[in-house]
């Protein structure tokens, strides 16, 4: 089936430690998207790519980095910078156009313990 | 930067009742699409409207856009418990190349 996933669904990070969110998809988007949610609010954007090899920051880009090294993946770190990042990660992608109709992934869950 | 902000943050209603969500944004869009979000799940994409179009509907969900109030309403009519959801509207700015989500209306269906 096409579709996004991501994994881990749970994530424990240690102070300190950088992370890692797989995100790949087979239904051949040319755009990808990171975004965070907090508990009961909105999403707000990581980091975009609308090409391979390409990337820009989003709304809330600091403490977390991306790659965009082949169409179907972009993985998400979130590093040590990054001194709140207890959240929801979700994953999106869409076929550049006019009409970006989003398609996302079924999210992962980050705690700092 | 949110572009879109909901109203009201949440609603409870008695199943077949209608339920009614709104949007305001703040910038000239493209569109204007509506999604549902399960607790602790992705969000699926429920509707699209153009900024020239004024009203649209699918199944139980009628929306409507008014570009001089920046505005937009989703009505959810004859609900049920399976309606329960998270509801966000998100904005395409004309040239943005990305999606604004709003902060969402957490909607309860009660039996």
């Amino acid at each position: 089936d096409g579709g996004i996933t991501q994994s881990p669904k749970y994530l424990f990070r240690k102070e300190g430690q950088n992370v890692t969110l797989s995100c790949e998809q087979n239904l051949n988007h040319d755009a990808m998207y990171w975004y965070r949610q907090d508990p009961g609010q909105g999403l707000r954007l990581i980091y975009y790519s609308q090409i391979v090899n390409d990337f820009q920051k989003g709304d809330i880009a600091e403490g977390y980095s991306v790659s965009r090294e082949k169409k179907e993946s972009f993985p998400l770190t979130v590093t040590s910078a990054q001194k709140n990042p207890t959240a929801f990660y979700l994953c999106a992608s869409t076929v550049s156009g006019v009409e970006n109709t989003i398609y996302f992934g079924e999210g992962s869950w980050l705690t700092v313990v | 930067s949110q572009q879109g902000e909901e109203d009201p943050q949440a609603l409870s209603i008695q199943e077949g009742e209608n339920a009614t969500m709104n949007c305001s944004y703040k910038t000239s869009i493209n569109n204007l699409q509506w999604y549902r979000q399960n607790s602790g799940r992705g969000l699926v994409h429920l509707i699209l409207i153009r900024s020239n179009e004024r009203e649209k509907h699918s199944g139980r969900l009628r929306v409507t856009l008014d570009t001089s109030k920046k505005s937009s309403s989703l009505l959810i009519t004859a609900s049920r418990a399976a309606d329960t959801a998270s509801y966000f509207c998100a904005t395409d700015a004309w040239g943005a190349q990305k999606l604004v989500f709003g902060q969402g209306t957490r909607l309860t269906i009660n039996p």
